[in-house]
């Protein structure tokens, strides 16, 4: 079984509608990571959480939410989707000190 | 301002020669740098580091060399396959947080 692992893998929504990306982890790290890449532009960090407790912004976090429910789970929530949230989303898990990051397998959202 | 770049959006290479990806930083309080390979409809998986205090790193058929004083970075591949078309992406991070700073990435192809 995959260690990240991410839900939905394709999702197209209409604007105006919340939708929520999850993710899940069994690799027991405790920092999580939620990434849009855009063509062109490579991944852009949009939200991060060292800890159940501890939730932050990354550089484009505008539009979008996180929660954290468990060390395993973190879910992305965009309130009102535009069609510019249209992309590629992935979560990502590292343990400690300065280490890899491990990836899921991505989200494609498409917005209407 | 983009502080890890990638100006190469893409290269081609014969396969069993060397390839050449290259990486270049702004940001001085990097100290941990990463390749990332991604294939289509997958997520980013770990490659390779190297910390700031080294200057070279192998492992196998890849390579990573850190020229500190340039601020830049390449990874090395030799012999190249055609397995390792994929797009890389390069990150850095510094020592006071695990954010990792991504490139736009380059897209390599192997030609047999």
């Amino acid at each position: 079984d995959a260690d990240v692992t991410q839900t939905p893998r394709n999702r197209i929504t209409k604007t105006g509608k919340r939708i929520m990306l999850e993710c899940s982890q069994t690799k027991g790290h405790d920092r999580m990571y939620w990434y849009r890449q855009d063509p062109g532009l490579g991944l852009r960090l949009i939200y991060y959480s060292f800890d159940v407790k501890d939730i932050n912004k990354g550089e484009i976090s505008d539009g979008y939410s996180v929660s954290r429910q468990a060390q395993a789970k973190f879910s992305l929530s965009l309130e009102s989707a535009i069609p510019n949230q249209t992309a590629l989303y992935f979560c990502a898990t590292s343990g400690g000190g300065p280490s890899e990051q491990y990836f899921g397998p991505g989200t494609r959202l498409t917005v209407t | 301002d983009q502080q890890v770049k990638q100006n190469s959006p893409s290269l081609s290479v014969q396969e069993g020669r060397i390839s050449i990806l290259n990486c270049d930083y702004t940001n001085s309080m990097f100290d941990y740098f990463l390749w990332y390979k991604k294939y289509p409809a997958e997520g980013p998986t770990f490659l390779i580091s190297i910390s700031s205090i080294k200057d070279k790193n192998e492992d196998g058929r890849f390579t990573v060399f850190l020229n500190k004083s340039a601020k830049h970075l390449s990874l090395h591949i030799v012999p190249s396959q055609p397995g390792d078309s994929a797009v890389y992406f390069c990150a850095a991070s510094d020592g006071s947080n695990y954010k990792l700073t991504f490139g736009k990435g380059t897209l390599l192809t192997v030609n047999p």
